[in-house]
């Protein structure tokens, strides 16, 4: 079975630090990735998927990017955090025998101090 | 553009019975799939139940169906028989052809005992 993995599960970073987010996905490949953020109390924003290594689409210019240097591992990074990076940043998969369903993992809870 | 409504930012229902969570949408597109997600407090989202379009009957999975109304352009959700572990935060999302998926702003169930 497909399972998918995030980590960190919490982080407390100050403004102005780096930030590596890493999602890994098993039990399947080729999958699309993607990576969201959910702001207190709203709904979730695309920020960046993947359709392949290498491969990395970005949704909203932000002060973030995405890699995706293998097939099934898909990370978010900053070089330096702002305030407003803080939210729960979700990573999700697609690509099952229902090929229209996104799975998504546990989620990375970020504040920024 | 597309868009997801969700008017409703929080509901209660008694246990055991019916709810409905609302939902429309504006697209352009005659292609496209409608989900519903739940994220409890945990903060994971959990994939409920989708409607395609083209779909000529109403999806139901188990306790949750899906009342689409292609003209109207909603695509509500009902939960039949609601239990204290349905409490949880609602999602309803759009995809168009493109991949990504638009979600609303949330509904937040709240089962009573």
């Amino acid at each position: 079975s497909q399972t998918i993995h995030q980590w960190p599960a919490t982080l407390v970073q100050p403004v102005g630090s780096p930030l590596s987010l890493e999602c890994t996905v098993e039990g399947t490949s080729n999958p699309n990735l993607y990576w969201y953020r959910q702001a207190a109390g709203r709904g979730l924003q695309l920020l960046f998927y993947s359709v392949g290594i290498g491969q990395i689409s970005s949704e909203v210019p932000q002060n973030l990017s995405a890699s995706r240097p293998q097939d099934r591992q898909f990370i978010l990074s900053s070089k330096k955090l702002l305030l407003s990076d803080s939210g729960f940043y979700l990573c999700a998969w697609e690509g099952g025998f229902r090929t229209y369903e996104q799975y998504f993992g546990p989620g990375t809870r970020l504040t920024v101090t | 553009a597309q868009k997801i409504t969700q008017t409703q930012p929080g509901m209660f229902v008694q246990e055991k019975e019916a709810v409905t969570l609302d939902c429309t949408y504006d697209t352009s597109d005659p292609s496209y799939g409608l989900f519903w997600y739940k994220q409890p407090s945990s903060g994971e989202m959990i994939f409920l139940i989708y409607q395609g379009s083209y779909d000529q009957q109403n999806a139901t999975e188990g306790r949750y169906s899906l009342n689409f109304q292609k003209a109207r352009k909603s695509a509500n959700l009902v939960i039949s028989a609601s239990q204290l572990g349905d409490s949880a935060m609602y999602f309803c999302a759009m995809r168009l052809s493109a991949r990504q998926l638009t979600f609303g702003s949330g509904t937040q169930l709240t089962v009573l005992p």
